[in-house]
Formats: C-alpha cells, structure tokens, sequence
C-alpha cells in the first residue's frame, strides 16, 4: 500500500541549530515533493516544491532533497529560531490523483 | 503566493442542525478546490475534490449526501456538513491550486454539541 512516513515524534533540537526532517514514501512515484508548515490550529503554509529531475532545492534558510533512488526527501532549516517551531508536513500526489496526500508530519521545538 | 479565506474560523452547533463552510479563492480563479479533514495530532485527510459546474469527487469512506459540495464559480465552494453529529467535529480545511501548487485556508474549527 502507498505511505509517506516522517517521524513522529517531536524533535527538539537548540536555537541555532540545523533541524533536519525525513520524509520516506512508499509505492509512490511523485513527479515532485511538497513540504508545509502548519502552525495550531491554522492551516497548512506552502514552503518548498521540488521535482523529481531536482536533487535540492533552497530558500533562505530552507534546503530540500529529493532521493528518488531511496524514496526519501529530507528538509533541513539552518540556523533555527524558536519561531521556526511548528508541524513540518511533506506531501505529494499520487499516480493519477490531483489532490496532495499528506504524511503525518513531524513537530519541530526550537529551544532558545 | 495565492490567497485562500474561509468563514467560518470557527463554529459551534447542536448535533442534528446543518452546517456550511464556505471556502474563496482570493486572488485567483480555480476550477478545483479540495476539502480535507484533520483530528486532533492527525494528518490532513482528503474528503473530496470540488469542481466548478460539476459534481464533487468524494473519497472512499467518506458521505455524498452527509457532506454536500457546491463549487458554483471560479472562486467559491462550500462544504455543508447535514445533520451533524459530535464525531464530525474536526478541523476543515479547503485547499485550491495555483501557480502548480496547492494553497490551503486557514480552517474551520467544528464543534458539534
């Protein structure tokens, strides 16, 4: 069966610090991988796109990867703010869908 | 990036009564909207697909007639939740694409007593 697994248990890590976040997929062969910030209660924030024919991908303090061979995305955020602190969610679309199936997502605590 | 509004933020009703979510597209036009559902420490789930002048897509396990979509123009879809009960309380959050990716509102917040 398909599945996008990111850990999920919380990760604290200090301010200024690298977080790096995984996202695995399984039985999926995505033309591109999305990543999101959702804060309590708001919903999903759009941060990153990249597409299969890319390996990384950056904006400011934000880098993706994407390993087709693995079937694994990493996020990294460098130095981190305690307002980085959220729910980092990967998603993608499946073969033939339109709309974007979500992991499960990893909540990151950015310690000061 | 695109701009997605949706009214209610929040909304408490007596179980049996009837709720609508309506859902815009700001600054774009879209002929698909997606509504998804998300409990508490969960992920977002897909409920159904919404398109402009036709019928919505519902996914599998999820009620047609308990969850009535109308996408009636480029920027508007509403979600009715029929005759709710406590467990259709939930976060819902409507989705559009724009730009070739999905832009989410803020949520609604049911809570159904």
């Amino acid at each position: 069966s398909q599945k996008i697994e990111q850990n999920s248990e919380a990760l604290n890590i200090q301010e200024g610090k690298t977080a790096t976040l995984t996202c695995n997929y399984t039985n999926y062969s995505p033309a591109y991988l999305q990543w999101y910030r959702q804060d309590p209660g708001r919903g999903p924030v759009f941060l990153l796109l990249i597409r299969e024919n890319e390996k990384e991908k950056r904006k400011e303090r934000l880098k993706v990867t994407f390993d087709t061979t693995l079937k694994q995305s990493l996020f990294h955020i460098t130095a981190s703010q305690p307002a980085d602190s959220a729910t980092y969610l990967c998603a993608l679309v499946g073969t033939g869908r339109r709309a974007l199936t979500f992991g499960s997502g990893t909540r990151l605590q950015v310690q000061p | 990036g695109a701009v997605v509004s949706q009214h209610p933020s929040r909304v408490i009703c007596k179980s049996g009564t009837s709720v609508k979510i309506e859902c815009r597209s700001l600054d774009f036009q879209a002929t698909t909207m997606f509504w998804y559902r998300q409990f508490p420490k969960q992920s977002l789930m897909l409920m159904a697909t919404s398109n402009e002048g036709s019928k919505a897509t519902y996914e599998q396990g999820v009620e047609k007639d308990k969850f009535l979509i109308n996408h009636a123009s480029l920027t508007l879809s509403t979600l009715t939740v029929t005759s709710a009960h406590p467990e259709d309380s939930s976060f819902y959050i409507c989705s559009a694409r724009a730009q070739g990716t999905q832009y989410f509102g803020p949520g609604t917040r049911l809570l159904v007593l």
